[in-house]
């Protein structure tokens, strides 16, 4: 079935540094992906929704000079999180889905800035 | 009109028993509500999901109870095991819209 592969599963970095978290959909074509962030016992928020080749579409109150999202490919999405701080400290999980099709989601990153 | 209302916010069921997570809705723009499980450290699952053409979806344990006129729809586990416990998130989606709305989360815990 639709894998979706997210790295790294966990990291921990400095204030201040930039982050780099990777989404791959394995064995089909992601049109679309989803990027997410989750608090401790709480629901997903989305963050923005990206289609292969076109510039990422932010939900509101979610910066995007800050949040830097690439989807250059129909099998990869990056979310950058830039001059990290120890508030941008979640897990955040990505999805993708192909045209018609269900969404699949990654296990997400444990990004912990200290 | 976006929201999605799930309850309870946890639920301890004993095994064997039933489980029953209930969500309710607004946006009568939604054509599609999934049911996510999500264990710990791990990115959520798809479940089971359902159609509004239909009033329930049965697959293995797990069962999808869908109202139109009221709304609501729910998820019952039958037969609950230990290894059942896990978050739960409902979800609704419109077609035009594109987007997953989730419900709050309910924790199931299943006691042996």
């Amino acid at each position: 079935g639709a894998v979706v592969s997210q790295h790294p599963s966990r990291v921990i970095c400095k204030s201040g540094t930039s982050v780099k978290i990777e989404c791959r959909s394995l064995d089909f074509q992601a049109t679309t992906m989803f990027w997410y962030r989750q608090f401790p016992k709480q629901s997903l928020m989305l963050m923005a929704t990206s289609n292969e080749g076109s510039k990422a579409t932010y939900e509101q109150g979610v910066e995007k000079d800050k949040f830097l999202i690439n989807h250059a490919s129909l099998t990869l999405s990056t979310l950058t999180v830039t001059s990290a701080h120890p508030e941008d400290s979640s897990f955040y999980i990505c999805s993708a889905r192909d045209l018609g099709q269900p969404q699949h989601f990654g296990d997400g990153t444990r990004l912990s800035i200290l | 009109q976006q929201q999605v209302k799930q309850s309870p916010q946890s639920l301890i069921v004993q095994k064997g028993g039933i489980s029953i997570i209930n969500c309710a809705y607004e946006n009568t723009a939604f054509d599609y509500f999934p049911w996510y499980q999500q264990f710990p450290g791990k990115g959520p699952a798809l479940l089971i999901a359902i159609r509004p053409d239909v009033s329930e979806k049965k697959e293995g344990r797990f069962t999808i109870s869908f109202n139109k006129s009221a709304k609501q729809f729910s998820l019952h586990i039958m037969d609950s095991q230990p290894g059942d416990s896990a978050t739960y998130f409902c979800a609704a989606k419109a077609t035009s819209y594109g987007k997953l709305t989730f419900g709050q989360g309910t924790i199931l815990t299943v006691h042996p």
